[in-house]
């Protein structure tokens, strides 16, 4: 149950686009279509931004995105807005109902 | 409108043991598998236990296996975690969190366990 990797931070313009990226194994993102990404701002509980690598949930903005490719699962913000501004998490399915979490992305709009 | 909230988090000593609760509304809680997952201060997210909704398939992280026990009441709509032999570094915010499609979809705003003498 090792912790998937991401990078600690990631920034960019209003309006411009950020990638944040997403790196587990063949025991998890890489053998599983179950990969998730959470907003969290602070104070607050997290919230499901995508399912099932590519999936919004309903109310969540279309600058939002997910893909995978192998062991690597990706975020894209499109658009940036002040609001998106927060940490970001991934999570996969790992296999006998077990999860894993990536350690966070600290998003900063400039 | 679909909520959950937890309650049952305070301050317990190393060894001690705490039981969090979790009461759910706005959806019919014995069709959804539930979770806890927690976050120390300052860190990220951690996933710590799973139980289905037909009890009693239980999963747990292997920091906690042993230590924690997950369980339901799906009469009452409500989902607890028994927490014993407690360590420093189980000091977390405990989010009760609801399963779909193998996403967690619904948080609870947490509850703070601290563990310290």
């Amino acid at each position: 149950q090792s912790a998937l990797t991401q990078p600690p931070s990631a920034s960019g313009s209003r309006g411009q686009s950020v990638t944040i990226s997403c790196t587990g194994t063949n025991s998890d993102v890489g053998g599983y279509n179950y990969v998730s990404w959470f907003q969290q701002h602070p104070g607050k509980a997290p919230k499901l931004m995508i399912y099932a690598v590519t999936e919004r949930p309903s109310g969540v903005p279309d600058r939002f995105s997910g893909s995978k490719s192998g062991n690597t699962a990706s975020l894209t913000v499109s658009g940036l807005q002040p609001e998106d501004e927060a940490d970001y998490y991934c999570s996969s399915y790992a296999g006998s109902f077990t999860w894993v979490f990536g350690g966070g992305t600290k998003l900063t709009v400039l | 409108e679909v909520q959950l909230v937890e309650s049952g988090g305070g301050l317990v000593e190393p060894g001690g043991s705490l039981r969090l609760s979790c009461e759910a509304s706005g959806f019919t809680f014995r069709s959804y598998s539930m979770n806890w997952v927690r976050q120390a201060p300052g860190k990220g997210l951690e996933w710590v236990s799973y139980i289905n909704m037909n009890t009693p398939s239980t999963y747990y992280a292997d920091s906690v296996k042993g230590r924690f026990t997950i369980s339901r009441d799906n009469a009452k709509n409500s989902l607890f975690l028994q927490m014993n032999n407690l360590r420093d570094e189980d000091t977390a915010v405990y989010y009760c969190v609801r399963d779909w499609t193998w996403a967690f979809d619904v948080w609870g705003q947490g509850t703070v366990v601290t563990v310290s003498p």
